[in-house]
């Protein structure tokens, strides 16, 4: 069965500080994985998308990264900012152009002044 | 990129009633999807929205209970039928463009509350 695990649940840090969410699947066949981020009462937006010859992109603070051996991937979150509070999707799509996307239940992230 | 707008944003049913759901895309898509999220949870597939044909339905999802039409390439909207509580949850509709990546863009989501 595919299946998308995050980590932690719920993590909560000091403004300024990083931080790193983990994201575990088991999805095959693989296309590309992609992390999203959902502000309270909106819908995702995409932040990222790695195909499986991909190991790291970036989106200005966020970087995210991709082991498709073991099937990691992480997002990474530089000098944390207020508006940085949000819940973060760890996605994967098994098909191009087929988008049955596998979501994982995401990682609350609380920045605290 | 797309901008999906959807109505309503929220409201507040009673059961046994029936709601529907709009979806407008700000430009031409390839496949429209609808989901459903409960508190705390992730994003659940309902179907696949196809134009001009039948939805594409997910396991435990049922066109009676979820009827959806896409009249054409930029529109969609889901029905959720006979309502009961067990229904309140944020209804999200989504919409891929073709393209190298298939980006998929997701709408704010409307809020439904059955009482």
């Amino acid at each position: 069965k595919n299946q998308v695990e995050q980590s932690p649940q719920s993590l909560i840090i000091l403004e300024g500080k990083n931080c790193t969410l983990q994201c575990n699947y088991t999805v095959s066949p693989f296309s590309n994985l992609r992390w999203y981020k959902q502000d309270t009462g909106r819908g995702p937006v995409s932040l990222t998308i790695m195909t499986f010859s991909e190991n790291t992109k970036s989106n200005g603070r966020y970087t995210a990264t991709l082991d498709a051996d073991t099937k990691q991937s992480s997002l990474h979150i530089t000098a944390s900012q207020l508006s940085d509070s949000a819940s973060y999707i760890c996605v994967v799509s098994g098909t191009f152009g087929n988008e049955k996307l596998t979501f994982g239940t995401g990682t609350r992230l609380t920045i605290i002044p | 990129s797309a901008v999906i707008s959807q109505k309503p944003s929220r409201d507040i049913c009673q059961r046994g009633t029936s709601l529907t759901i709009q979806c407008q895309v700000d430009s031409q898509v390839t496949m429209m999807f609808w989901y459903r999220q409960q508190p705390g949870q992730s994003l659940t597939l309902i179907a696949t929205a196809n134009q001009g044909s039948e939805a594409t339905y997910e396991s435990g999802f049922v066109i009676d209970k979820f009827p959806i039409s896409r009249p054409n390439l930029t529109f969609s909207t889901l029905t959720v039928s006979n309502m009961s509580p067990e229904d309140s949850s944020i209804y999200l509709c989504s919409a891929t463009k073709r393209g190298p990546t298939y980006e998929q863009y997701f709408g704010p989501g409307t809020r439904l509350t059955v009482t």
